[in-house]
């Protein structure tokens, strides 16, 4: 079964920093890779999602990376806001959804 | 840890018919309940979210006349596709959060995929 693997756990920086997000999966075997934002209370919202005959994809301040032969992904998030505080989620889906645990990120004003 | 059962995982029925997708809570209590689909290579998208004891909220563009939700006890939700067609052909994928709110995380079910002929 795919196992998804999120790191760090949680994250806290300093408005203004660039970060970046891991995620690691175990079966190579996917359609694509997603990547999502969970605000508390609140339904997904899926911020970029990269084929897997793709290796990135971007959109604003963010860009995810893919590489399917070592099994990770990355999502880098440039010069963070407050508003960026979330729980970013990655998802590989095979036949089905297998989520990460997430990272919870804060971003300090 | 908490568990979310979605059934089925997987239906191909004839146009026309009437789909029931359910999705359970196992080892906790959900308030909220969060409906999402994915079309073949695009991303999952919030379709609704079902609160217990009272009518879901839909999101933009998704018709709630034809996406039934219920959620009439605190471990179930359903969603039922009504006279499915094969635009509706897609993966549908439930969430739950446990009745304790706060920043509780949300846990999913492995996802309905379905297919219309």
């Amino acid at each position: 079964k795919q196992e998804v693997t999120q790191i760090p756990a949680a994250l806290s920086v300093p408005e203004g920093e660039n970060l970046v997000l891991n995620c690691s999966f175990t079966d190579s075997a996917i359609y694509n890779l997603q990547w999502f934002r969970q605000d508390p209370g609140k339904g997904l919202t899926s911020l970029l999602l990269i084929q897997s005959s793709q290796r990135e994809q971007t959109s604003g301040r963010l860009n995810a990376s893919l590489d399917k032969s070592s099994g990770r992904s990355t999502l880098y998030i440039a010069a963070s806001q407050p508003g960026d505080s979330a729980t970013y989620l990655c998802a590989a889906t095979g036949n089905q959804f297998y989520f990460g645990t997430g990272t919870s990120l804060t971003v300090i004003p | 840890g908490a568990v979310v059962s979605q059934h089925p995982s997987r239906v191909i029925c004839k146009s026309g018919t009437s789909v029931k997708i359910e999705c359970r809570s196992l080892d906790f209590q959900a308030t909220t309940m969060f409906w999402y689909r994915q079309f073949p290579k695009q991303s999952l998208m919030l379709m609704a979210t079902s609160n217990e004891g009272s009518k879901a909220t839909y999101e933009q563009g998704v018709e709630k006349d034809k996406f039934l939700i219920n959620h009439a006890s605190l471990t179930l939700s359903t969603l039922t596709v009504t006279s499915a067609h094969p635009e509706d052909s897609s993966f549908y994928i439930c969430s739950a959060r446990d009745r304790q709110g706060g920043n509780q995380p949300q846990h999913f079910g492995d996802g309905t995929r379905l297919s219309i002929l």
